[in-house]
Order: structure tokens, then sequence, then C-alpha cells
């Protein structure tokens, strides 16, 4: 079975602070993603890679990096967490080709006060 | 740009009976795929089903179907002998041919009584 894991479940931290989260995938995928879920709003996607040291934007890149050293790692970067960042954020992937499934972590529970 | 619409925040449904969630979708290309994912409390995101644009027929798994509109671009979701397990988010999806990205719709809250 894919597994994509993040590191953090739960999170709480303070405005101003650099946050990182973390997603490992375990199957070789060329692609992964970073999403935000909001009620209401469902998923945005944040960035995406496709392959080490590459990113794309998203529809909601404003106050966020990314970065991806290693195909299986793909980091979520917040500079300087704000108070409108409170969110779940759920990493993805998916192998390269079209019709290919993707993949979803448990999510990250991140709380900004 | 393409959207995804879920007119419907919250459904209910009784046990053992039949639901219709209600997608649609806007784009201009002509080939591309469409999802159904549940989300239950635990929030591990889950694929449910899967239609290609270019398929005629109607995608089926197991309790779960589909009534995929190309021309009405519209993608609803079945759920038949509802299950207490089947309360969740369900989100759809489109995803283009050639293209990397799923956009989301809003989700739908699906709870379903005893």
């Amino acid at each position: 079975d894919v597994k994509v894991t993040q590191s953090s479940r739960y999170l709480v931290k303070r405005t101003g602070e650099k946050v990182f989260l973390e997603c490992v995938q375990d199957m070789d995928h060329e692609n992964m993603f970073w999403y935000r879920q909001d009620p209401g709003l469902g998923l945005r996607l944040i960035y995406f890679s496709y392959d080490v040291k590459m990113k794309e934007k998203g529809d909601i890149p404003e106050g966020y990096s990314v970065s991806r050293e290693k195909k299986e790692r793909f980091s979520l970067i917040l500079e300087s967490a704000s108070t409108n960042q409170t969110s779940m954020y759920l990493c993805a992937s998916r192998t390269g080709g079209s019709g290919n499934t993707i993949y979803f972590g448990e999510g990250s529970w991140l709380t900004v006060v | 740009a393409q959207t995804v619409t879920q007119s419907q925040p919250e459904m209910s449904v009784q046990e053992a009976e039949t639901v219709t969630l209600s997608c649609t979708y806007d784009t201009s290309e002509s080939d591309y795929y469409l999802f159904w994912y549940k989300q239950p409390p635990s929030r591990q995101m889950i694929l449910v089903i899967r239609q290609e644009a270019y398929k005629q027929q109607n995608a089926t798994e197991n309790r779960f179907s589909v009534n995929f509109q190309k021309a009405a671009k519209s993608f609803s979701l079945k759920i038949s002998d509802s299950q207490l397990g089947d309360a969740a988010m369900y989100f759809c999806a489109y995803r283009s041919d050639a293209g990397n990205m799923l956009t989301f719709g809003g989700g739908t809250r699906l709870m379903v009584k005893p």
C-alpha cells in the first residue's frame, strides 16, 4: 500500500514563528502536493512538485514556500506564521502519467495563536 | 480555470436508504478525470470512485455509483444501502488529462441516521 506520512498531526505555533510541515511518501512518486483544507472551501492547492528541486505554485501560494531536496520528501514552510494560516494541511503524492490515483496523508492541523 | 461546485453543504440519509450527492464542474477541456473522495473523521482522504470523461459508461464500485452527464458537466455520486460508516465529508474533484493538479469542490457532509 502507498503510504504518505505527515510528521505532525497537531501543531500550535505563535504568530511570526517559522513553521515546517514535513511529508514523506514511500512509493517513488514523481509528483507531490500540499493542499490547505478549510470549511466550505474544500481543498485548495498551495504548491506542487513534479521532480526533485522542481516546484510550481498552486492557487494560494502566498505566505508559503516549499522544498523538495529528495524525491520522497516534500516540505511546506510558513516563513512567518499568521493567524489566517490556521488550517488543516494535507500532503499528497501521485506517480506520473495520466489517470493515476492521488494518495493523501492524514493531515496536519496547524493552529497559529 | 476549472471550477468544481458542490451545492449541498450537508446531507442526511437513513441507514439502508439511498442518497445522491451532487457535483457540477466547469471546464473547456474534453479529456479529464472526475473523482469522489471520502474523508471520515480520522481525516484520511480515501478515493471512492473515478470516472474518465471519455468513457460513456458510468463508473460503479460496489454500493457507490456515479451519474456522469458530460454535456451538462454534472457528476453525482449515489450511495446505495447507506451504512453508518459512510458518514463523512465527500469531495468531488477534477483533473485534466494533461494536468497534475486536482481541483476540489467545497465538500458535502453526509450524516447517516441509524
